[in-house]
């Protein structure tokens, strides 16, 4: 079975300090992996995607297919980045495998 | 375009009382999927359509729980009865068949009492 795992619950960092959430994934060859994110009272929304390559409000990813992983980074953690965090990975495009999710709490 | 969009927001209920979740996906969007989200489990599928057609419900949790999709810009989320362990955050979710990004509703937060 298709698997996400994000081995943190929550993690809690300092203003400025920086911040990685972790992810890992079961192996299937080519995986689409993706990190959607919910903050307070707001709805999901797709933060970034390994495919663009691209930052998102500062955040970006690594595909290490070695280590089957998608860490999400950022330098200099913001308060307003306190939320939700799930990774996700696209199953063979028929529906997507969302890991637990990680709490991410920015302390000023 | 709204986005999807799910109603009711907010539902509170008696334990044994029918619960209907409704959700409209985004206009052409032909894929829509199901979530529950808990503190517990996370972010779970229960189930997504392809076409209004079920191609997956292995996530649902038991037969107290029914999903339909009687068209492209409807469909329902049924749980009968309710129990408290269902309390959580329902989400909806379309997408375009074959691609991978997935448009969440806002949720409906449903408590059982």
């Amino acid at each position: 079975a298709q698997r996400v795992t994000q081995p943190e619950k929550l993690l809690s960092v300092f203003k400025g300090a920086p911040v990685e959430l972790k992810c890992n994934y079961s192996y299937s060859g080519s995986p689409e992996l993706f990190w959607y994110v919910q903050y307070s009272r707001q709805r999901l929304q797709l933060l970034l995607r390994h495919i663009s390559r691209e930052s998102i409000k500062g955040f970006t990813a690594d595909l290490n297919k070695g280590e089957t992983s998608f860490h999400l980074k950022k330098p200099f953690a913001q308060e307003e980045d306190s939320a939700m965090y799930y990774c996700a990975k696209d199953n063979y495009g028929q529906n997507f495998v969302f890991g637990p999710g990680t709490r991410l709490s920015v302390l000023p | 375009d709204a986005g999807v969009i799910q109603s009711p927001r907010h539902e509170v209920t008696e334990m044994g009382q029918e619960v209907t979740l409704r959700c409209k996906p985004i206009s052409g969007h032909n894929s829509l999927f199901w979530y529950r989200q808990t503190m517990m489990r996370g972010l779970e599928l229960l189930i997504y359509f392809n076409n209004n057609v079920p191609i997956d419900d292995s996530g649902m949790p038991e037969d107290r729980f029914s999903a339909k999709m009687p068209n492209a810009s409807f469909s329902t989320l049924k749980i009968q009865p309710s129990e408290p362990r269902d309390s959580a955050v329902y989400f909806c979710a379309s997408s375009l068949l074959g691609k991978e990004t997935q448009y969440f509703g806002p949720g409906t937060r449903l408590l059982v009492l």
